[in-house]
C-alpha cells in the first residue's frame, strides 16, 4: 500500500544482541520520526530527520540507540547491546513537509515494530 | 509545547455521541490543537486539528472554547471500531517555533460498548 511500512513487525532478541528496525516512509515525504511506545504509555519521541539530515536526536535514551536515513528515504533504527528495558513498540512516522517556517504537516504512522528483549 | 490533560478512560454506548474533553490551559497563541487516535496494535492516526474555530471533517468535530484553554472532540455516532486511545496534543504549526514532533500524553482510552 501507500502507507508507512515497518519491518519486522515483531522481533525477539536476547539481551546483549544488536537489532535493526526498518522504516519505509511514504514516497516523497520529507520528514521522518521515530517514537518508542512502552506498554500502556503514549508514544515518546526519539529522533527526527528532514531528508537525510538528523535534525533532532534529543529523545534517544542512550548511545546504544542510533538512527540513520542515508538517502533521505528509508530509515533504520539500530539498538546495540539490547537491554530488557528496550522492550517496546517502535513507531515510525513520516510527513510531507519539513520544518522551519512551514507546516510540519500531519504525521502518518506505521504499525510499529514490537521488540521483546529476553 | 503546552501540556494537555485528559481523563484516562471513558465509556460510550454504540450509536451515541462520544465527547472527549481536553484541557490545555497553557496553550499559546500560535499553538494548534491536534487529535490523534490509536487503535489497538496500530500506529496513531490523525483525526482533526484546529486553532480557534470549530472544525468538522468526516471523522469528527472539534470544539475549542473561546479562551482556547480547553477543547472537546466529538464522534457523533460512535461505533465499536472507534474503541481506541485518543490523544489531544497542542503544537505550534508554523514559524520558527513550530515543533518538529508531536508530544503525546497518556490519552483517553475510549471504550465503545454495544
Amino acid at each position: 500500500g501507500a502507507g508507512v511500512s515497518q519491518s519486522p513487525r515483531y522481533k525477539v532478541a536476547k539481551r546483549g544482541q544488536d537489532v535493526a528496525l526498518r522504516c519505509d516512509p511514504i514516497s516523497g515525504h520529507v520528514s521522518l520520526f521515530w517514537y518508542q511506545q512502552a506498554l500502556g504509555q503514549g508514544p515518546e519521541f526519539l529522533t527526527y530527520f528532514q531528508n537525510e539530515a538528523q535534525l533532532d536526536k534529543s529523545g534517544l535514551p542512550s548511545d546504544r540507540f542510533f538512527a540513520e536515513r542515508p538517502e533521505g528515504s528509508v530509515s533504520t533504527l539500530k539498538i546495540q547491546r539490547t537491554q530488557q528495558e528496550d522492550s517496546a513498540v517502535y513507531l515510525c512516522a513520516s510527513s510531507l513537509a519539513g520544518s522551519g517556517g512551514a507546516s510540519i504537516g500531519e504525521l502518518f504512522f506505521g504499525e510499529g515494530s514490537r521488540l521483546t528483549v529476553l | 509545547d503546552a501540556k494537555t490533560t485528559q481523563p484516562p478512560s471513558m465509556d460510550c454506548a454504540e450509536g451515541r455521541a462520544a465527547n472527549l474533553p481536553c484541557n490545555h490551559s497553557t496553550i499559546s497563541g500560535n499553538e494548534y490543537v491536534y487529535w490523534y487516535r490509536q487503535i489497538h496494535s496500530q500506529g496513531p492516526q490523525y483525526i482533526i486539528h484546529g486553532l480557534k474555530n470549530n472544525e468538522t471533517n468526516e471523522m469528527a468535530s472539534l470544539i475549542i472554547t473561546e479562551d482556547r484553554k480547553s477543547s472537546t472532540l466529538i464522534l457523533p455516532h460512535a461505533t465499536l471500531r472507534d474503541t481506541a486511545v485518543y490523544y489531544c496534543i497542542v503544537r505550534a504549526r508554523f514559524g520558527a517555533n513550530a515543533g518538529n514532533m508531536l508530544t503525546f500524553g497518556g490519552g483517553t482510552r475510549l471504550m465503545v460498548k454495544p
